[in-house]
């Protein structure tokens, strides 16, 4: 299986700070990464596919970067709303597995 | 739009079985895999498997092999999951998803197993 090592686990930011989360794979993943967002009590919901694609709805503050093994996923500008914990998601081989997860907080 | 409608949360004895369902809308329910995932309290996510609805075709995690039976009910565009044999290990929120990277969650449902 493929591990995916996320840091921080926890982020505290200010608004309108930029903050990065990366994932390591432990293998080559050819960029089929995905990031998610899970607000408190929700379903996580998809931000970010195949490493940069921003799905619709997705505001152009976040970003997504990286090839190989190593990945980071952007919010710049961090708005309130942005308050959750966030999950990347290596696609490129079964068992699909996630990340260890970061929770944004606000100081 | 599409949307992904789990059944209600569960209480379950050690030792039984629970089955769940997804109900999907929105799209072609047949041309899309349903991945369902695993959240325990406060925990990351964890990928059960996957089912294809169009052939019945199944992918599972190693871990999952055993506990979790998925179907599909292609007249009601609808995805089961069966977990067996429950212990406390098995509490956790359960999720469907649509595609390989999960563009569209169900709600969740939580499973607790309890005497």
């Amino acid at each position: 299986d493929i591990q995916m090592t996320q840091s921080p686990p926890s982020l505290s930011a200010s608004l309108g700070d930029k903050v990065t989360i990366t994932c390591q794979a432990s293998q080559n993943i050819n960029k089929y990464i995905a990031w998610y967002q899970q607000k408190p009590g929700k379903a996580p919901r998809l931000l970010i596919r195949y490493t940069s694609t921003l799905e619709s709805g997705t505001p152009s503050r976040f970003s997504g970067s990286g090839s190989g093994r190593d990945y980071s996923f952007s919010i710049s500008n961090v708005e309130s709303e942005d308050i959750a914990s966030y999950y990347c998601l290596q696609y490129v081989n079964l068992p699909l597995t996630f990340g260890s997860g970061t929770k944004l907080e606000i100081k | 739009q599409v949307k992904l409608l789990q059944s209600g949360a569960a209480l379950v004895k050690p030792g039984a079985s629970v089955k769940m369902s997804c109900k999907a809308s929105g799209y072609t329910f047949t041309d899309y895999w349903v991945s369902w995932v695993k959240q325990s309290h406060g925990k990351s996510l964890e990928w059960i498997g996957e089912i294809y609805p169009n052939s019945g075709a199944t992918n599972f995690n190693e871990k999952f092999k055993g506990k979790a039976t998925l179907t599909v009910d292609k007249s009601t565009s609808t995805a089961y999951m069966e977990l067996s044999r429950l212990t406390s290990e098995d509490s956790a929120i359960y999720y469907c998803t649509r595609g390989v990277e999960g563009d569209y969650w169900g709600q969740g449902v939580m499973v607790t197993v309890s005497s």
